[in-house]
């Protein structure tokens, strides 16, 4: 059974439309991320809460936002999605941080176009 | 900074072995980390190191020094379904988070 779900798996959205992706949990993991990982490249970190502490990376921009209303689930908000947005967002949670024994589970990402 | 350096595609027969380097900065080393990555999917989990030595998972083994700042993962008896993306990410204490290099494309070939 999938442990970290995200929805959906493939989203078509406009230039300038803003788009949610959602990522749900079923491992009561304190910590969720999100990853932005763009053809070929490594996955780049831009966010993650620890329970309901958000942390932003600094390169992080603006027109990405995140909410967490409880521990199962997390939103990741894209406010004027740009060509550049196109890429796979991958959502991960591990049960705590700064253990490096504490690996990330994955879900299946959401690979987003935008047209 | 964190450059994390592997090949970006290698290609090897089915049957064969191939080995899969990865060479990181070493300041604040604390783990690294092999993940699976087919096309269109979530990485997976493959092997975790963090002290110095050979760490073997039946067809798959993962070698750390980290004197060298250098790993890598060994796949031998290779089948077709382990064509795929290899990421390397290393544990920096700084932050307390996972950072990936940007993977090898590994093709398996009859």
């Amino acid at each position: 059974d999938a442990m970290v779900i995200q929805n959906p798996r493939y989203q078509v959205t406009q230039f300038g439309k803003p788009v949610t992706l959602s990522c749900s949990q079923t491992l009561n993991h304190n910590v969720m991320y999100w990853y932005q990982q763009k053809s070929s490249q490594a996955p780049k970190l831009l966010f993650h809460y620890y329970d309901k502490d958000f942390n932003n990376e600094a390169d992080t921009p603006d027109n990405f936002q995140s909410r967490r209303p409880n521990t199962s689930f997390c939103f990741l908000d894209i406010r004027s999605p740009g060509l550049g947005d196109a890429a796979m967002y991958l959502c991960a949670t591990s049960r705590d941080m700064g253990r490096p024994e504490e690996k990330l589970f994955f879900g299946s990402g959401t690979q987003l176009s935008v047209l | 900074g964190q450059n994390i350096d592997q090949p970006t595609e290698m290609t090897a027969t089915e049957g064969a072995i191939v080995q899969i380097n990865c060479t990181y900065q070493t300041s604040g080393f604390n783990g690294l980390f092999w993940y699976q990555q087919h096309a269109g999917e979530a990485p997976t989990f493959l092997s975790y190191n963090v002290l110095d030595g050979l760490e073997e998972k039946g067809r798959f083994s993962s070698f750390l020094s980290r004197s060298k700042g250098y790993s890598y993962l060994l796949l031998k008896e290779l089948q077709m379904k382990d064509s795929a993306s290899y990421l390397c990410a290393v544990f920096y204490n700084q932050g307390g988070k996972l950072i990936f290099g940007q993977g090898t494309e590994l093709s398996v070939k009859p």
